[in-house]
């Protein structure tokens, strides 16, 4: 089956610094990839779809300067947080569709841990 | 924006009963999905449904989606203290490739 890996698992940093996080189709090829912010308890918001090889598209209120998403190949997107301040705490998920299981294939990874000090 | 709306929010129960899980929304979707989430993890597909009115069953797990592809139910059967998570219903829009997510449910099953 379709696995996407997702790095790292959990993250600490200072506030004002930026975080990269990965986000890898394994065994397939993803020219979308989707990010979200999940808050405890709660489910899972959209915050943009990633575009191989072309800009990403954001959710409406989502800041594109805060958090930049690249997507450089067909397995790879990468979203960083940008000058992180506590209120960027929170559960990042990312997810890809493999098209070889049909148009409701998506797969998510297993997220990471951000926590802004 | 689409919403959907799922009751309860949260559900603790005992092993053995039995529960049911609604989504439910304004839009109509193309097709639904139900997903299972543990603390600390990624969302894991349980079902997909597509046409109005169909019904799946995984196991001790029924998945119905409305006539009008408005809503969904998720129905477990004999509950297992390994059903606990967070179960999220997502739709998926005609044309798009967008999934929009339920609120969730989260389920404890107790011993």
């Amino acid at each position: 089956g379709a696995v996407v890996s997702q790095h790292p698992s959990r993250v600490i940093c200072k506030s004002g610094t930026s975080v990269k996080i990965e986000c890898r189709s394994l065994d397939f090829q993803a020219t979308t990839m989707f990010w979200y912010r999940q808050f405890p308890k709660q489910s899972l918001m959209l915050m943009a779809t990633s575009n191989e090889g072309s800009k990403a598209t954001y959710e409406q209120g989502v800041e594109k300067d805060k958090f930049l998403i690249n997507h450089a190949s067909l397995t790879l997107s990468t979203l960083t947080v940008t000058s992180a301040h506590p209120e960027d705490s929170s559960f990042y998920i990312c997810s890809a569709r493999d098209l070889r299981q049909g148009v409701y294939g998506y797969t998510f990874g297993s997220g990471t841990r951000l926590t802004v000090v | 924006t689409q919403l959907l709306e799922q009751s309860p929010q949260f559900l603790s129960i005992q092993e053995g009963e039995n529960l049911t899980v609604y989504c439910n929304s304004s839009s109509v979707f193309s097709s639904l999905q139900w997903y299972r989430q543990e603390p600390g993890e990624g969302p894991v597909l349980l079902v997909t449904v597509v046409t109005g009115g169909e019904v799946k069953k995984l196991k001790r797990l029924t998945f119905q989606f409305g006539d009008a592809r408005k809503d969904s139910s998720l129905h477990i059967t004999a509950a297992q203290p390994g059903d606990t998570g967070l179960y999220l219903c997502a739709g998926l829009t005609g044309g798009g490739n967008k999934l929009t997510f339920g609120t969730g449910t989260q389920l404890k099953v107790e011993l």
